[in-house]
C-alpha cells in the first residue's frame, strides 16, 4: 500500500545534541519528499525537501537524508535548541507534480532539555 | 506569522449547529487548501481551490462544504458535523498547486470540537 510513517513517535534530546527523526515510505514511485514542522498551536512549516535523485540535502543545521533502496528519509538537527521543540513529519510526492497529491507521515514530538 | 490566518481560533459546536470556519491569506497566492488534523492520524487533505476553482475534494462528506469567493478567501461551511469530526483544521496557500515549485503557508488552524 501507499503510506508514509515514523518509527519513533517521541524523540528528547539535550540542548546541544544532534536529533534525528526517521520516516519510512512504502511507495517506490515516490520521487519527493518534505519535512515539516509543527510548533504548539501553530500550523506546520517547511523545513526543507529532496527530490529522489539526490542522497542527500543541507540546510541551515539541518539534513536530510534519501535512502531508496529501505525506501527510508531522515531529518538530522544539528546542536539541537529549545526553539526546535515541535512535532515533525515528512510527507512524499508520488504525483510526479502533476496532480497535487501529498502522503503525511504521523509526526514525532521532539523534546529539547535544556 | 505565515500571512495565513484563520478565525476562530477555536470553536465548540453541537451536533445540529451550522458554522463556518475563515481563512484568508495576504500573501498574493493563487491556491488555497483546507486541511484536518486530527490526532494520532496524518495530515489529510481534504479541499484545493486554484484561482477560485475547486480542484480537489478529496472524498470528503458533504457535511462540510467549502467556499471560496476569491483567491484570498476560503471558508468552510459546517453542517451537522459528527464528534468524530472533532479536529485541528488548518488552511494553507501557495502562489502555485505544485508542491515541488511552491511551497504552502499554513495558518494556525481551529481547533474544532463537536459535542
Amino acid at each position: 500500500g501507499e503510506s508514509v510513517g515514523l518509527h519513533l513517535p517521541t524523540l528528547s534530546v539535550q540542548e546541544g545534541d544532534n536529533s534525528i527523526i526517521n520516516c519510512a515510505y512504502s511507495n517506490s514511485a515516490s520521487d519527493y519528499f518534505i519535512w515539516y514542522k509543527q510548533e504548539s498551536g501553530k500550523g506546520p512549516q517547511f523545513i526543507i525537501d529532496i527530490r529522489s535523485n539526490m542522497d542527500k540535502r543541507q540546510g541551515q543545521r539541518v539534513t536530510v537524508l534519501l535512502n531508496k533502496t529501505v525506501k527510508h528519509l531522515s531529518l538530522q538537527i544539528a546542536a539541537t535548541q529549545p526553539g526546535d521543540s515541535a512535532v515533525y513529519f515528512c510527507a512524499e510526492d508520488n504525483s510526479g507534480g502533476s496532480n497535487y497529491k501529498l502522503t503525511f507521515g504521523k509526526g514525532t514530538l521532539l523534546t529539547v532539555n535544556p | 506569522e505565515t500571512g495565513v490566518t484563520q478565525t476562530p481560533r477555536h470553536l465548540v459546536m453541537g451536533m445540529t449547529n451550522k458554522k463556518s470556519l475563515k481563512c484568508e491569506q495576504h500573501l498574493g497566492h493563487n491556491a488555497m487548501y483546507w486541511y484536518k488534523q486530527s490526532a494520532k492520524k496524518p495530515l489529510e487533505l481534504m479541499f484545493v481551490y486554484n484561482f477560485k476553482e475547486q480542484t480537489e475534494n478529496n472524498s470528503v462528506p458533504s457535511r462540510f462544504s467549502p467556499e471560496c469567493p476569491n483567491s484570498s478567501h476560503l471558508f468552510l461551511h459546517l453542517h451537522t458535523l459528527q464528534p468524530e469530526d472533532s479536529a485541528l483544521y488548518l488552511c494553507a496557500s501557495s502562489q502555485d498547486t505544485n508542491p515541488r515549485v511552491d511551497t504552502q503557508y499554513f495558518g494556525p488552524g481551529t481547533r474544532l470540537t463537536v459535542l
